[in-house]
């Protein structure tokens, strides 16, 4: 199975200010996709990134607010522009990996990253 | 919409005793059916699936049935730790509805286990 690495794993940001969280994956996946988990609650997914072509985002999720960026098939960044509060959660970036049975895939997710937003 | 329905937590257990939580689905189709652990202060972790109905998943000691004629998907475990203390989260994943990246999360059910 491939690994996936997110960075950094937790943040205590400023109101107003910017974060960008880096997610690498050892192999090349074509579809990575990003996830928010707010205090206490499930995970909703905010959008999915395809190199080379602009993210696809979920309703309630716009790029100004979260952009993204695909340079590569094994990488992504996820920003959170001009936090306030209500942005602390924990993101996760995650990929379809190809378990080899059953012809199920399994979405991988790394660590996580916890934002506090002061 | 497709949709999954966990039990509310917490649930507090002794160690060793029995665990289920329940978990059923709507969904259009055949779904896979999942369950994740967030072990505190840590991401999600797969911890079982299965893909067709009567398939069970099993791993650590848990185990699911997926049972189509109750659209059911309950985890088991028969003697719990003081390390299984953790959130757990069924899931769907559907071909008919959605992003093709979304798993469909239930709630989650937080899991405490004393000594």
């Amino acid at each position: 199975s491939a690994v996936i690495s997110q960075k950094p794993s937790r943040d205590i940001c400023q109101r107003g200010t910017s974060l960008t969280i880096q997610c690498q994956v050892d192999s090349q996946v074509t579809m990575m996709f990003w996830y928010r988990q707010q205090p206490g609650q499930s995970l909703t997914l905010i959008a999915t990134a395809n190199q080379g072509s602009e993210a696809t985002y979920e309703s309630g999720f716009v790029i100004d607010k979260f952009p993204i960026s695909r340079p590569n098939l094994t990488f992504s960044t996820l920003t959170v522009s001009n936090m306030s509060p209500e942005d602390s959660s924990i993101y996760l970036c995650s990929f379809w990996d190809g378990q080899g049975d059953s012809g199920a895939n399994v979405l991988t997710f790394g660590a996580g990253s916890r934002l506090t937003v002061l | 919409g497709d949709s999954v329905t966990q039990m509310e937590g917490p649930v507090t257990l002794s160690e060793e005793a029995f665990l289920t939580i329940n978990c059923t689905y709507t969904a259009t189709g055949y779904p896979s059916l999942f369950w994740y652990v967030q072990y505190p202060g840590e991401g999600l972790q797969l911890l079982l699936k299965a893909t067709k109905a009567d398939d069970k998943g099993s791993n650590k000691g848990f185990e699911a049935t997926y049972r189509k004629e109750t659209t059911s998907f309950h985890l088991e475990k028969g003697s719990v730790q003081v390390s299984d203390s953790a959130v757990y989260f069924c899931a769907l994943s559907s071909p008919y509805g959605g992003s093709q990246g979304n798993l469909i999360f239930g709630k989650g059910t937080k899991l405490s286990v004393k000594p």
